[in-house]
């Protein structure tokens, strides 16, 4: 069964500073997806990324950008010039591709504090 | 833009009881998937739907069902319902062609007395 592991429980931030969040992941697949969500305190779960496995070249959302690392099966989010509502747990998520096996796995999260 | 629409969004049961939990996809989205986020918790898959046919099943108990309709929304029921089904339930869709890019509705608060 495919794993994914997020690290840092808790990680803080400066606003305007920049910090990165590591997820890694366990599949012998070789087509997939993975996802950054965010999930604030509202509880929404809201897609900030999305990235495609057959895809070299790293997603980017504004001021969100990824570094996947194929062979070490790493999946890192980077957020730059952080804000505060940028504050709320993270989680990785992995997706296969195959058809009616397309459930989301999730990590156990990151809950990111932006201090003032 | 349309999102997913979760009814209700909170749902307060004793236990025994029965909930049914009722999700409304983003039009043209053919794939409903649930979720359950206990407290504390990452959210855990249970069961989607395509097309109204069920493609995939996680760790759902046999004291739940769900289906979807021929307007594609669909419902979860649950009875029996213990303590530990205490949690809040996503409902999230995805749109033909879109693979793998889930939106996820506001989740219904199930609290089970």
């Amino acid at each position: 069964a495919q794993t994914v592991t997020q690290s840092q429980p808790e990680m803080s931030v400066q606003e305007a500073e920049t910090v990165t969040l590591s997820c890694t992941y366990d599949t012998s697949e070789s087509d997939y997806y993975l996802f950054w969500y965010k999930q604030p305190p509202s509880r929404q779960m809201i897609l900030v990324i999305r990235q495609e496995a057959y895809k070299q070249q790293n997603a980017t959302e504004n001021r969100f950008s990824v570094n996947f690392q194929k062979a070490a099966k790493s999946f890192s989010l980077k957020i730059s010039d952080s804000q505060l509502g940028d504050a709320a747990m993270y989680f990785c998520a992995y997706d296969e591709s195959n058809f009616g096996n397309e459930k989301l796995t999730f990590g156990t999260g990151t809950r990111l504090t932006i201090i003032p | 833009a349309a999102g997913v629409i979760q009814s209700p969004r909170h749902l307060i049961k004793e236990k025994r009881e029965t909930a049914t939990l009722k999700c409304y996809p983003i039009p043209r989205h053919d794939t409903v998937y649930w979720y359950q986020q206990g407290p504390g918790q990452d959210p855990q898959f249970l069961i989607s739907f395509y097309e109204k046919m069920q493609s995939d099943k996680g760790s759902i108990p046999d004291r739940f069902s769900a289906q979807q309709f021929s307007d594609y929304h669909s419902e979860l029921n649950m009875s029996s319902l213990e303590l530990g089904d205490s949690a809040l339930y996503f409902c999230a869709s995805s749109p033909i062609g879109r693979k793998g890019e889930q939106f996820f509705g506001p989740g219904t608060r199930l609290t089970v007395l």
